[in-house]
């Protein structure tokens, strides 16, 4: 049981250029949710998902897209990489609604954008 | 509306001492609270969580905190710090009534030997 698995630990993009960085869980949990974490500033919601082929946004969107096709996958987009994009990126899921139920974190992906 | 407010971005302490983190939150609704702990270069796991059963709540590695209505506090504490509990802590807010989780901004848990 590996839990939530995100690759690549590291990328260093340049403005513009787009990536995806994938997540995966193998708990079989209907929700999961992408964090960007920035210095000082705690755990911001950038988008969730409560189940294939269901997302929303969170608290920070713009500049990123995600997708939900099956279970165990949500991949975060982004499109045309900006300085201000740089930040560490966390992919988790949970049982039930994060509100009230245990997450379960990724390692996390360190992107750097110049 | 829901926030969290976590004293000290830094705290440091000897090995064998007593840790405090102190948090606070607001909440309009009864709060669920957690803990979570990151090590470096990790994801976040939980240490404890409240869910409105018990006041003091027991977590892993020895950790514990009390819930206060009275003074809308969630602080954590552990009797003797250890020098693998060197980490980030990270209180959160939730609660039955809305979706999201609120993460206080973390403090930063130095042991010295």
């Amino acid at each position: 049981n590996a839990g939530v698995t995100q690759t690549p630990k590291f990328r260093i993009l340049k403005i513009g250029q787009s990536m995806t960085l994938q997540c995966t869980q193998d708990m079989n949990h209907n929700y999961m949710y992408w964090y960007r974490q920035d210095p000082g500033m705690g755990l911001k919601l950038i988008y969730y998902s409560v189940g294939a082929g269901i997302t929303d946004k969170g608290e920070v969107p713009n500049g990123y897209n995600v997708s939900r096709s099956t279970t165990e996958d949500f991949p975060l987009r982004l499109e045309l990489a900006a300085p201000s994009q740089t930040s560490v990126y966390f992919c988790a899921s949970s049982i039930q609604k994060p509100s009230t139920d245990t997450q379960y974190f990724g390692p996390g992906t360190r992107l750097t954008v110049l | 509306a829901q926030s969290v407010t976590q004293l000290g971005s830094h705290v440091s302490v000897s090995e064998g001492a007593l840790v405090l983190l102190r948090c606070n939150y607001s909440s309009s609704v009864p709060p669920y609270l957690f803990w979570y702990v990151q090590y470096p270069n990790q994801g976040l796991q939980l240490l404890l969580k409240y869910t409105s059963a018990a006041t003091l709540v027991k977590g892993i590695n020895g950790f514990e905190a009390e819930f206060k209505k009275s003074e809308t506090s969630f602080h954590l504490t552990k009797p003797s710090a250890h020098m693998s509990d060197a980490a980030e802590y990270f209180c959160a807010v939730g609660g039955t009534g809305g979706f999201k989780t609120i993460f206080g901004a973390g403090t930063r848990l130095f042991v010295k030997a």
